[in-house]
């Protein structure tokens, strides 16, 4: 699977848009970009994922860049609750299941 | 939305116990999951589970590790003679299908071994 780099840690004010930046450059075609997120010491909780096309659900929009060597999450309106570790995992499609390698992910504080 | 259900939430055991932590995966989930957060670490992949075999596991599953299905409901993983470098949070997750999927993760078992 691609390594990823994302940022040790950001803030974001609350209310305000939280941009958090992957850069993923060794990605290959059939790899797809997932975002999770944990929240203290809870367990990892999943955001969002995407080949090449942006997407957007009700959580979170993820913006992949032409070339897919970068992509960005975007949570719009960020809220307190929102304050966790975000991680950018590169995968590939893998029939023997669905592991997971994750890096050391952003830490994103929002503040009031 | 539904849950992967972990018990106990935290498990304290001496050094050389075995011990049993259990996972109660989303109903209609076909694979299942163990991965360990150690304290200010990344969380790690164990192993993945599929039709009552072992699909994937890492190095860190060595031996002293095992995973069992005893039910249709229960996921287990055992630690045969724990070591005080167990000490970890233990996830659970499970998907429906192996890729391209959301892993529903539990809020995980806090083990400590003394």
């Amino acid at each position: 699977d691609a390594k990823t780099t994302q940022p040790t840690s950001m803030d974001c004010a609350e209310g305000r848009a939280a941009n958090l930046p992957c850069n993923h450059s060794t990605i290959s075609g059939n790899e797809y970009v997932y975002w999770y997120r944990q929240i203290h010491s809870q367990g990892p909780q999943y955001i969002i994922h995407g080949l090449k096309n942006n997407e957007t659900n009700e959580m979170a929009s993820l913006i992949i860049t032409e070339d897919r060597k970068s992509s960005t999450l975007i949570l719009p309106h960020a809220t307190l609750r929102d304050t966790a570790v975000y991680y950018c995992i590169v995968r590939a499609y893998n029939n023997a299941g669905n592991m997971l390698t994750f890096g050391g992910g952003t830490r994103l504080m929002v503040k009031p | 939305e539904p849950e992967v259900t972990q018990t106990p939430s935290h498990q304290v055991t001496q050094m050389g116990q075995e011990v049993i932590l259990r996972c109660v995966p989303i109903s209609n989930h076909l694979y299942f999951y163990w991965y360990r957060q150690i304290l200010g670490q990344k969380v790690e992949f164990l192993v993945s589970f599929y039709n009552n075999e072992i699909s994937e596991k890492s190095e860190i599953f060595d031996d002293q590790f095992s995973v069992e299905r005893p039910d249709g409901s229960n996921f287990t993983l055992k630690i045969r003679s724990t070591k005080l470098e167990d000490s970890a949070m233990y996830f659970c997750a499970s998907t429906r299908r192996p890729t391209n999927e959301k892993l529903f993760f539990g809020s995980g078992t806090q083990l400590s071994v003394l």
